[in-house]
C-alpha cells in the first residue's frame, strides 16, 4: 500500500538559512505524483511545489525545491533563505496513479513537520 | 477562476445530534472532490471521494456519510455524531487533467 514518512516532527532554522524537510514515500505503482503543503496556523493548505514521477528534473518554485531521489524513494524539501513567515506545519504528499487518467487521484498524505523560524 | 467554498468555518455540536458540512466548487465542471480530516497536530486522512454525481468511495469505515447530489457540490453527514469526530475537515477538488489540488478552508468541529 501507498505510504508517505515524515520522520521530522518538528524542525528549527534560524531565518535566513536553508533547511531541508524529509519525505520518503512507499508505492509499487510506477506513475505517480509528490506533493509538498504548507499549513499555517490558520488551517489552510497552501500547494507550494509538485514533482511527477518521470520528471527528471527536479522542481522548483521560488525559495522552494524538491530534492527527488527516485531510487531511495525520497522527496525532500528544500526551503533556502527561510522567513518567519514559513513557520507553519509542511506535508509531503503523494497521488496514486498518472495525471490526467481515469483515476481516483487519490492523495495520500504524511504527518507532517513542524518548522520554526527563529529570528 | 475556480474556487471552493466550505463552511461553516467553525462548528461545536453536541454528541448524538447530526451534522451537515458542505463544500462547492465554482468555475469549474466534472471535478474529483474529497473529503480529508485532521486530528490535531496530525496528517489529513482520506474520508470521501467522489468522481462524479452520486459517485461516492469510503475510504474509513465510520459513522459518517457523505453525498454529491450535483456536480459541484459535496456533503459530509452524520446521523449521530461521536466525540471522536471532533477534528478539522477539509474538502479538496481536482480535475483529471490537472495535477493540483486545492482545498477550502476547513470547518473545525468540536464534538463536545
Amino acid at each position: 500500500a501507498q505510504k508517505i514518512t515524515q520522520t521530522q516532527p518538528g524542525m528549527f532554522v534560524q531565518e535566513k538559512e536553508a533547511v531541508t524537510l524529509d519525505c520518503t514515500y512507499d508505492t509499487s505503482d510506477q506513475s505517480y505524483g509528490l506533493f509538498w503543503y504548507k499549513q499555517p496556523s490558520s488551517g489552510e493548505m497552501i500547494f507550494l511545489i509538485y514533482q511527477g514521477s518521470y520528471d527528471e528534473q527536479n522542481a522548483t518554485e521560488g525559495r522552494y525545491s524538491l530534492n527527488f531521489q527516485k531510487a531511495r524513494k525520497s522527496a525532500n524539501l528544500v526551503i533556502s533563505a527561510s522567513q518567519l513567515g514559513d513557520s507553519a506545519m509542511y506535508f509531503c504528499a503523494m497521488r496514486e496513479g498518472p495525471k490526467g487518467s481515469s483515476n481516483t487521484g487519490k492523495l495520500i498524505f504524511g504527518q507532517g513537520t513542524t518548522l520554526q523560524v527563529k529570528p | 477562476s475556480q474556487t471552493i467554498h466550505q463552511w461553516p468555518a467553525t462548528l461545536v455540536q453536541p454528541v448524538g445530534s447530526p451534522l451537515s458540512l458542505e463544500c462547492t466548487v465554482e468555475g469549474t465542471s466534472n471535478p474529483n472532490l474529497y473529503w480529508y480530516r485532521q486530528a490535531a497536530g496530525r496528517g489529513l486522512q482520506l474520508l470521501f471521494y467522489s468522481v462524479g454525481i452520486g459517485q461516492i468511495s469510503s475510504e474509513v469505515p465510520q459513522n459518517l456519510s457523505a453525498s454529491r447530489p450535483q456536480d459541484r457540490q459535496f456533503i459530509l453527514s452524520s446521523k449521530k455524531l461521536l466525540l471522536s469526530d471532533s477534528g478539522f475537515y477539509l474538502c479538496a477538488w481536482r480535475l483529471e487533467v490537472n495535477y493540483g489540488y486545492t482545498f477550502g478552508s476547513g470547518t473545525r468541529l468540536t464534538v463536545v
